[in-house]
């Protein structure tokens, strides 16, 4: 079975302090995805990428970055984060135009 | 652009019982339509998927058919279990591979 693995399940960082947020997946997916997801808001796409070091903005960029440098690791950057920014947040990752994602547990960060 | 609607929530059925959450959809041309699932304390899984117009999806007894006269793709179940109780999400598939989704529909189910 494909995994994606989130690196915390849990994190709570201070208003202004850059956080990382890593995402591993182990079947040589093409495609990642970061998405945060909030009540009454659901899922709401940050950033993907379709290729290493390849990056595209999703519906809600503003205050995140990403990075992937290597096919199976995508990480999501707060440059500096936001109480706003308080959320559960999912990567998830898909096999060329394969519509089926494969999703992380999700890492729920508190802003402080 | 893309959007998915869902009938709001949350829904509390007793073990046994039918379920139907509504789900419609507004796109350009001919999406993919999904039904995602997401476990207490879990990721989204895929539930079921219809690609084109009268395709029913369907697995572990949940069906959804693609209906493009409604833009719908409503989600149904004979007979609902405890185990059942999540969060359901509706999406549709747009461009270069990204979905859409909707806002998720809590479910608990008594026993």
């Amino acid at each position: 079975d494909v995994k994606v693995t989130q690196s915390s399940r849990y994190l709570v960082k201070r208003t202004g302090e850059k956080v990382f947020l890593e995402c591993v997946q182990d079947m040589d997916h093409e495609n990642m995805f970061w998405y945060r997801q909030d009540p009454g808001l659901g899922l709401r796409l940050i950033y993907f990428s379709y290729d290493v070091k390849m990056k595209e903005k999703g519906d809600i960029p503003e205050g995140y970055s990403v990075s992937r440098e290597k096919k199976e690791r995508f990480s999501l950057i707060l440059e500096s984060a936001s109480t706003n920014q308080t959320s559960m947040y999912l990567c998830a990752s898909s096999l060329g135009r394969r519509w089926d994602y494969t999703f992380g547990s999700g890492t729920r960060l508190t802003v402080v | 652009g893309n959007s998915v609607t869902q009938m709001e929530g949350p829904v509390t059925l007793s073990e046994e019982a039918f379920l139907t959450i509504n789900c419609t959809y507004t796109a350009t041309g001919y999406p993919s339509l999904f039904w995602y699932v997401q476990y207490p304390g879990e990721g989204l899984q895929l539930l079921l998927k219809a690609t084109k117009a009268d395709d029913k999806g369907s697995n572990k007894g949940f069906e959804a058919t693609y209906r493009k006269e409604t833009t719908s793709f409503h989600l149904e179940k004979g007979s609902v279990q405890v185990s059942d109780s999540a969060v359901y999400f509706c999406a549709l598939a747009g461009a270069n591979s990204k979905l859409t989704f909707g806002k998720g529909i809590t479910l608990s189910v008594r026993p």
